[in-house]
């Protein structure tokens, strides 16, 4: 079965530190990963895919097929990336996005 | 910047009435999906539609759901008979490229409750 995992809904960790968001999908196939945000108040948006291999607002996320594995991180938290995260995947031939539960990112002054 | 607008941001409604909410993807958009989140739930996949049909559909979409795309910009939801379970967020998207290229881009949301 295609799944998504976020062990973790809540995640709060102080500004300066290091974040990693943890994210374990299930899928048969080669799947597409991706990251989506979403701010207070604001609309889900994508923050980074892992075939663009880029880096957006010091995040990174790297896929890891041994371990099914597509985690967020940032090496020094800033507290404007307080927000839900997101992790999604989608199968080649297909139009929908599978979603984590989210979780809840606080970063601490 | 573009974005996707839906109406209404929060709808009421009776068990057994039908409700319409309503989107307007980005104009130049080929790829429009509808997404709901139930409250402290996973956003779960409702439909997508291209080439004025439906893609595809998982298994929430029943017969009670249908999705038209009336008049070339708008993009409309249709629940035929609403239940206490259809209360939730209902998130439209839209994409140029097929989302496994394409970033989607979604409204804000409309929030509808089913009393």
């Amino acid at each position: 079965a295609q799944r998504v995992t976020q062990p973790e809904k809540l995640l709060s960790v102080f500004k300066g530190a290091p974040v990693e968001l943890k994210c374990n999908y299930s899928y048969s196939g080669s799947p597409e990963l991706f990251w989506y945000v979403q701010y207070s108040r604001q609309r889900l948006q994508l923050l980074l895919r892992h075939i663009s291999r880029e880096s957006i607002k010091g995040f990174t996320a790297d896929l890891n097929k041994g371990e099914t594995s597509f985690h967020l991180k940032k090496p020094f938290a800033q507290e404007e990336d307080s927000a839900m995260y997101y992790c999604a995947l989608t199968g080649g031939s297909n139009y929908q996005l599978i979603w984590g539960a989210g979780t809840k990112l606080i970063i601490k002054p | 910047e573009p974005e996707v607008t839906q109406t209404p941001s929060h709808q009421v409604t009776q068990m057994g009435q039908e409700v319409i909410l309503r989107c307007v993807p980005i104009s130049n958009h080929l790829y429009f999906y509808w997404y709901r989140q139930i409250l402290g739930q996973k956003v779960e996949f409702l439909v997508s539609f291209y080439n004025n049909e439906i893609s595809e559909k998982s298994e929430i979409f029943d017969d009670q759901f249908s999705v038209e795309r009336p008049d070339g910009s708008n993009f409309t939801l249709k629940i035929r008979s609403t239940k206490l379970e259809d209360s939730a967020m209902y998130f439209c998207a839209s994409s140029g490229q097929r989302p496994n290229t394409g970033e989607l881009f979604f409204g804000e949301g409309s929030r509808l409750t089913v009393l």
